[in-house]
């Protein structure tokens, strides 16, 4: 099983709203990472986490906050965001850093 | 010069070719390459993985690596439509970053 789920699968959120995007995995990977895609785009690396440690954050604006609560779950908070954040948001895992990734569906987010 | 070239297509081939893929890097220090698969608005699913120099076959998909050239392809054999897509082709070295390609759009016409 190398299944990766991200909820919800849509979000449509105002500039001052306040949400949070989920990602589980249960095949034991002890690394994951938030991405973000524009349209025609390939996927950019927002944050990194190794063994429930943030260990890259490639310079993302604050607000988009992630949380790793436990080493199956991945969070990514949203607050104050642009329309231009607008775009799916990729949640992937690994067994560890340097492993082959398994995506998730993503999280198609648009900012009102 | 970018760290992975890839040629953003689209490729339109007839279905039942051989459709062959193709990325160039700089970094000699890329040791894993991969190649993944994403349909419309869905996310990349992984096809193939490896590591360092060599083939690698997985049914229809077949994976090179020439590390000396710095040239990585995937073949995909009996191309079916279900095949359209657009491919990533992705690498890294030893941390925790992989770099992508900027993707092939693949039709297959039938």
């Amino acid at each position: 099983d190398t299944e990766v789920t991200q909820t919800p699968k849509h979000l449509v959120m105002g500039m001052t709203n306040k949400k949070s995007l989920k990602c589980e995995q249960h095949m034991g990977h002890r690394a994951m990472y938030w991405y973000k895609q524009k349209a025609k785009k390939p996927p950019e690396l927002m944050f990194v986490y190794s063994y429930e440690k943030l260990s890259i954050n490639e310079s993302v604006p604050s607000r988009f906050s992630p949380e790793c609560p436990n080493s199956s779950l991945l969070n990514l908070h949203l607050h104050a965001l642009q329309p231009e954040d607008s775009a799916l948001y990729l949640c992937a895992s690994s067994q560890d850093p340097i492993n082959e990734q398994y995506f998730g569906p993503g999280t198609r987010l648009t900012v009102t | 010069q970018k760290e992975v070239e890839q040629d953003p297509g689209p490729l339109s081939v007839p279905e039942g070719a051989i459709v062959s893929l193709n990325c160039t890097y700089s970094n000699s220090a890329f040791q894993y390459f991969m190649w993944y698969r994403q349909y419309s608005r869905k996310g990349p699913e992984l096809l193939m993985y490896t590591y360092s120099s060599g083939n690698k076959e997985d049914g229809r998909f077949t994976a090179q690596v020439d590390k000396s050239s710095k040239y990585i392809s995937l073949f995909i054999r009996d191309s079916q439509p279900s095949d359209s897509a657009t491919y990533l082709c992705a690498m890294s070295d030893r941390d925790d970053k992989i770099i992508f390609g900027k993707g092939t759009r693949l039709h297959i016409l039938p």
